[in-house]
């Protein structure tokens, strides 16, 4: 069974905070992805790769970045959290280089609060 | 720039009742794909179906159907007989034509369906 998985369900961080959030897939999947998910704005592409230490910004990348040193894990850092940060995030992951939009598998997700 | 418009945000229906959710997109690519995606309360997006735009065969799966007009810019997707364990958010997203699995998926907003005992 295909397997994304995202290190916390929940997480409450202070403004100020570095915070990591984790992802890892176990498909062998080359690409993979973090997505903000708010009410009313669907999801939002924040940051993806194609591979190990390649990342490409996405549609929303201010106030964060990413680290990809393995195929399977990729993750998404939060410098310095904000209230504004406030929100659900996904992890995705889909076969790379030679398949022809391929579905993304997704995490359950992260819901960040940042008081 | 593409563009993925869900216009209705939520939906109540009662169990058995057919309903259908509207997608239409906009895009200056002559290839491209066209996802729908559920995702239940448990949070994680499950996939549902991917067209390519040079297929505009309608497509069912069982109590779900798919309909594909590239005149109207519309994938539309009706659920026949609904049952409570279809109540999930439901979204339309968009992809460009790519050999790197995907570019950038655009997602609409998404509409939330209750189905109702």
């Amino acid at each position: 069974d295909v397997k994304v998985t995202q290190s916390s369900r929940y997480l409450v961080k202070r403004t100020g905070e570095k915070v990591f959030l984790e992802c890892v897939q176990d498909m062998d999947h080359e690409n993979m992805f973090w997505y903000r998910q708010d009410p009313g704005l669907g999801l939002r592409l924040i940051y993806f790769s194609y591979d190990v230490k390649m990342k490409e910004k996405g549609d929303i990348p201010e106030g964060y970045s990413v680290s990809r040193e393995k195929k399977e894990r990729f993750s998404l850092i939060l410098e310095s959290a904000s209230t504004n940060q406030t929100s659900m995030y996904l992890c995705a992951s889909s076969k790379g280089r030679g398949s022809l939009n391929t579905e993304a598998f997704f995490g359950q997700g992260t819901r960040l609060t940042v008081v | 720039a593409q563009k993925v418009t869900q216009a209705q945000t939520e939906i109540s229906v009662v169990e058995k009742e057919d309903v259908t959710l509207d997608c239409v997109y906009e895009t200056r690519d002559t290839t491209y794909y066209l996802f729908w995606y559920k995702q239940p309360p448990s949070g994680e997006l499950v996939f549902l179906i991917r067209r390519n735009s040079f297929d505009e065969q309608n497509e069912i799966s069982g109590r779900y159907s798919w309909n594909f007009q590239k005149s109207t810019s519309s994938f539309n997707f009706t659920i026949t007989a609904s049952q409570v364990v279809d109540s999930a958010v439901y979204f339309c997203a968009l992809d460009r034509l790519s050999n790197f699995g995907n570019e950038k998926l655009t997602f609409g907003t998404g509409t939330r369906l209750t189905i109702i005992p």
